[in-house]
This record gives structure tokens, C-alpha cells and sequence, in this order.
């Protein structure tokens, strides 16, 4: 079963910022945070990953709290592309292992 | 670069027939994943390999599912026979065989199963 848990599903409007929160309250110390992105009738496609530190890279950025029990994936200046389920993953130092997907978010990005 | 590809696109076939759908990874990608989603339910896990061996196949929901990747290369995932809930959207995932926190897997676009 997945570890996370997210709201449904969110929007914003094109050119905004995206923020999409996450919660994994039992996440253990060996484990990353992960997100992936699934835009329609394409595979998943990986965004980001964090320990505990904040992460930024050219598509987004991952804001980690402290206790390491939530996080946000931010979305700088959404565009339509960037409408897709978004999947928070938790997952094990071990980094050659599967991902457990949740229900993810449905984000859409409005004109 | 190719990225990794999976064939059929799409397949439709009656109950009871059997299927076999094929994943070409990454070229020099040890590490081979197969996912899938059923109609309204989440991604799950199927199995990984590790060059041709079955690391981890705890997600094959049953014996009908039979997979192979001989010689460390593509992957078949054969369905024998097919049954209703076998539809779905099969993923096949591959990535670097490395010991670290980023292992980004890349996925294929899928391959879409219909049994009638």
C-alpha cells in the first residue's frame, strides 16, 4: 500500500505557481520522497526526489518539512502542459527497487 | 537516445487467448520493471528484473502471468489465457543498475490490453 496520501485533485491557472501537497507521516529515515508525473496516455515520467533537504531542479522544486513528514512539489510558472496526475512515492535508500504508486493528484492547469 | 519502447500499443483479444506483449528497455539499462493499471485502481507493481533474473515478482497476481527477459535484454510478459480482469494498461520501466538515492526509472508510453 502506498505511503502517501494526497488530495484528489487541485488547479491553477497557467503562468502560476503549482504547489502540491503530500503527506507521508510514517515515512522511516532510509526513505526519499519521489514524484512522478503522469500526463495523459503517456508512462510515468519522473520529476524530483529529496531526503530531507529542498531539492530544485529545471522542472520543479520539492520543499521538505522538517520532520519529514509532509512535502510540497512546486511548480513555478505552470503552463497546460504540465496538467497530469501527480505522484507523491515514498521509497526505500535502496534505489534499484519498485515504486508504489498511490492515487495521486489530477492537476489542471487552466488558460 | 531511444527511450523505452513497448509493443503492442494496444491489444484486443477474446477470453481465454493468450497474449504476449514485449518491452525493449534502455540500452544498458540492467534494472527492467513491469507495472500495470487496471480500469479505476492504481499503478501496481508486477515484477523486476535484474539483467535476466527475477529480483522481486511479489506483485504477479497469478500463474496465468509469465515473464522473461533471456539474455538480459527485452522482456516479454506473456497472459495464458486471458481472463476479464486482465485489462489494463501494462508499463514496462528500466533504469541504470547503480546504488544511490536517484535511480530514475523511465517508462515506456504502455501497452493498452482489452479482453472481451
Amino acid at each position: 500500500d502506498a505511503k502517501t496520501t494526497q488530495p484528489p485533485s487541485m488547479d491553477c491557472a497557467e503562468g502560476r505557481a503549482a504547489n502540491l501537497p503530500c503527506n507521508h507521516s510514517t515515512i522511516s529515515g532510509n526513505e526519499y520522497v519521489y514524484w512522478y508525473r503522469q500526463i495523459h496516455s503517456q508512462g510515468p515520467q519522473y520529476i524530483i526526489h529529496g531526503l530531507k533537504n529542498n531539492e530544485t531542479n529545471e522542472m520543479a522544486s520539492l520543499i521538505i518539512t522538517e520532520d519529514r513528514k509532509s512535502s510540497t512539489l512546486i511548480l513555478p510558472h505552470a503552463t497546460l502542459r504540465d496538467t497530469a496526475v501527480y505522484y507523491c512515492i515514498v521509497r526505500a535508500t535502496g534505489a534499484n527497487s519498485k515504486l508504489t504508486f498511490g492515487k495521486g493528484i489530477t492537476l489542471s492547469v487552466r488558460p | 537516445e531511444a527511450g523505452v519502447t513497448q509493443f503492442p500499443s494496444h491489444s484486443v483479444i477474446e477470453k481465454g487467448q493468450t497474449v504476449t506483449l514485449r518491452c525493449d528497455p534502455i540500452s544498458g539499462h540492467d534494472n527492467l520493471y513491469w507495472y500495470r493499471r487496471v480500469m479505476g485502481k492504481e499503478i501496481k507493481f508486477l515484477l523486476h528484473f535484474v539483467k535476466e533474473s527475477k529480483q522481486d515478482e511479489s506483485g504477479m497476481p497469478n500463474n496465468r502471468f509469465l515473464a522473461e527477459r533471456t539474455g538480459g535484454t527485452y522482456s516479454t510478459l506473456k497472459v495464458q489465457p486471458a481472463e476479464l480482469e486482465d485489462s489494463g494498461v501494462y508499463f514496462c520501466a528500466s533504469s541504470l543498475l547503480q546504488w544511490g538515492s536517484r535511480n530514475e526509472q523511465f517508462f515506456g508510453p504502455g501497452t493498452r490490453l482489452t479482453v472481451l
